[in-house]
Formats: C-alpha cells, structure tokens, sequence
C-alpha cells in the first residue's frame, strides 16, 4: 500500500513546465513526501523531498499544500532527458523505508 | 563522497540454482540499507531493509533471505530460486530519515 496517488501518465512540450500531482490525503504530521524518478533500466533517482515548507532545488520544486493532503512536483523547464517515471513517497513517521507506488510516466514532446 | 556498488549487473540462473547479490557502500558508516525488486514494467517492491549490523527486516515473506554481516554490506540471497524471482533488483542506501535514498545499478536477474 502505497498510501499515494499519481496519474498513470502525462505528457509536456520541451522548454514548458511540467506540474506532476500526488494525492497523500492519509499523510500525518511528520511523514515526508519524496520524489523520486526513473530512467528505463536505471535505479531510481532522487529528486527532492519535503515536510510542510516549499522546497527547491536544482532539479525541481516542491509544493506541498497547505493541509499537507496533496502535493505538486514542479519541472520548471522541460527537457527530453527529463522524461520517465516519476514517484511520489511518503516517508512514515514509524518506519525506516520508502514504499514505491506505480508512478507517473512523464512523456516530453519535442 | 559517498558510492553504491551493486553487481552483477546482468545474470541468468537456471530454476533451482542459489543467487547471492551483493551491495556495498563507501564513504558512510551506519547506513540504511534497503533491497527493491522491479518486475518488469511494474513499480518497485521492497524486499528487506536493515538499519544496522544483524538487522534484517522484511516486508513481504518470500524464496530470498538478507543478511548484513559487515556495516557497509548488504547480501541478497536464496537457496533455490524460482521462475518468478525473475526482476530488476536494486540496493539502496540512506542515513536515516529525511534523507535521500542513493540506489545502485541494480541487477537484471532471469530466471530460466
């Protein structure tokens, strides 16, 4: 049980932003929200994480909603190396693990 | 810097026939360390996690076993293996929570 819900897929134009959502409406109050992506025949890659604030990084943002139910994973410009699958984790308050759901399969058009 | 190393990078093992895979971490002590299976084109499970020397979780009951013997080593194993132990396994590591998980190469295994 992954406790997160993602669309199946979506697909961008390069050069736009990219707004991929998750749904974690069971969340509690000190469960993290990880994103991570996957290339095909490649682990898994860190993308960025959160607890309540906005985050950045060099990769993406991070915008989590104000009720922590859902949260929104930001690409601000879109490349063609930006395309694969995209997960969105809760990290538990009671374990030491991430449990991957099925993700979202991001397609960018040239 | 820290570094994952996982291998074999590809294997082929008939039905039946045991499997050890191996990870380990450099640049880190005390890590936590994680074995994923991927099957094909399905999102990962997570086989066994480990927080510690001799600590050894698992999430779901199956034909593999972990063991931890040395802090930065994690092995995978199994004694007989079956057709559907077929996947992508990948280890991973982090320092505890609210970090990031780093994740190897993984390996591809078939079982045949």
């Amino acid at each position: 049980d992954a406790k997160t819900t993602q669309p199946n897929s979506m697909e961008s134009n390069e050069e736009e932003p990219v707004h991929l959502p998750c749904n974690h409406s069971t969340i509690s109050g000190t469960d993290y929200i990880h994103w991570y992506r996957q290339l095909p025949s490649q682990g898994p890659e860190y993308v960025i994480h959160g607890l309540t604030s906005n985050v950045n990084n060099r990769m993406a943002s991070l915008a989590i909603a104000e009720d922590r139910k859902s949260s929104t994973l930001i690409l601000h410009r879109a490349t063609l190396r930006d395309a694969a699958v995209y997960y969105c984790i809760r990290e538990e308050t009671s374990g030491s693990r991430l449990t991957f759901g099925e993700g979202t399969q991001l397609t960018v058009n040239p | 810097s820290q570094t994952i190393h996982q291998w074999p990078a590809t294997l082929v093992q008939p039905v039946g026939s045991p499997l050890s895979l191996e990870c380990t971490v450099e640049g880190t002590s005390n890590p936590n360390l994680y074995w994923y299976r991927q099957a094909a084109g399905r999102g990962l499970q997570l086989l066994f996690y480990s927080v510690g020397i001799g600590q050894i979780s698992s999430e779901v009951p199956q034909n593999l076993s972990a063991s931890r013997p040395q802090d930065r080593q994690f092995i995978l194993s199994s004694k007989k293996l079956l057709l559907s132990d077929s996947g992508f396994y990948l280890c991973a590591w982090s320092p505890g929570r609210n970090y990031g998980y780093t994740f190897g190469s993984g390996t591809r295994l078939t079982v045949v």
